[in-house]
């Protein structure tokens, strides 16, 4: 079965300072990767991601992620953090399986990012 | 870009009515959309799956005779909460992906928070 693990729950960090929001999947097909991002009452809105080539990818806000295939990861970083982004970070896997699960999107649970003054 | 747009984005109705929510894509057509729920702080969990013209497949465990979905048009799907319960209290939220693009690249609506008392 395919899963999506967010390795933390909750990331406080001060302002300006670097972070990195981890995200590991499993699947036993190629994959497509995405970040979103949550605020409060919101919908997702779509950070980056990841469908093919550069394994590298560069998103809205300063952030990008980076897909390790051979550790099964695709973590978010940001080299310097706003309090403006202070929200809830979705990490989703799109299993290329076809059939029932084509364009099926599976959830990790979530990593509130606090960014404190 | 491509814009999801969701009526109402909040709804108060007492235990045994029925809601509907609309999920609208503005400026796409789109064959298909996915219909989450995600409960207070916790991760996205598909629904169900809305096809237009045809029946909407739903997931292991999501009742369909409660949860009606109608996908009338290339543009617009809607969810029928039928005989509401409490526990049927959650936050609804929609998604699209473009026609031609990656099926797994999808665009949230901003949801919609359903309360039954």
């Amino acid at each position: 079965a395919q899963s999506v693990t967010q390795l933390d729950s909750q990331v406080p960090v001060f302002e300006e300072a670097p972070v990195e929001l981890r995200c590991n999947y499993s699947s036993s097909v190629s994959v497509y990767l995405f970040w979103y991002v949550q605020y409060p009452n919101q919908g997702l809105q779509l950070l980056l991601k990841y469908l093919s080539g550069s394994t590298l990818v560069k998103g809205i806000n300063g952030f990008e992620a980076e897909f390790n295939k051979s550790q099964t990861s695709f973590h978010l970083r940001k080299p310097s953090v706003h309090i403006s982004d202070t929200a809830e970070y979705f990490c989703a896997v799109g299993h290329n399986a076809g059939g029932t699960s084509y364009g099926k999107l599976t959830f990790g649970q979530g990593t509130i990012l606090t960014v404190h003054p | 870009g491509a814009v999801v747009s969701q009526h109402p984005s909040w709804v108060i109705c007492k235990s045994g009515t029925s809601v509907k929510i609309e999920c609208r894509s503005l400026d796409f057509q789109a064959t298909t959309m996915f219909w989450y729920r995600q409960f207070p702080k916790q991760s996205l969990m598909l629904m169900a799956t809305s096809n237009e013209g045809s029946k909407a497949t739903y997931e292991q465990g999501v009742e369909k005779d409660k949860f009606l979905i109608n996908h009338a048009s290339l543009t617009l799907s809607t969810l029928t909460v039928t005989s509401a319960h409490p526990e049927d209290s959650s936050f609804y939220i929609c998604s699209a992906p473009l026609a031609g693009s990656y099926f797994y690249e999808q665009y949230f609506g901003p949801g919609t928070r359903l309360t039954v008392t």
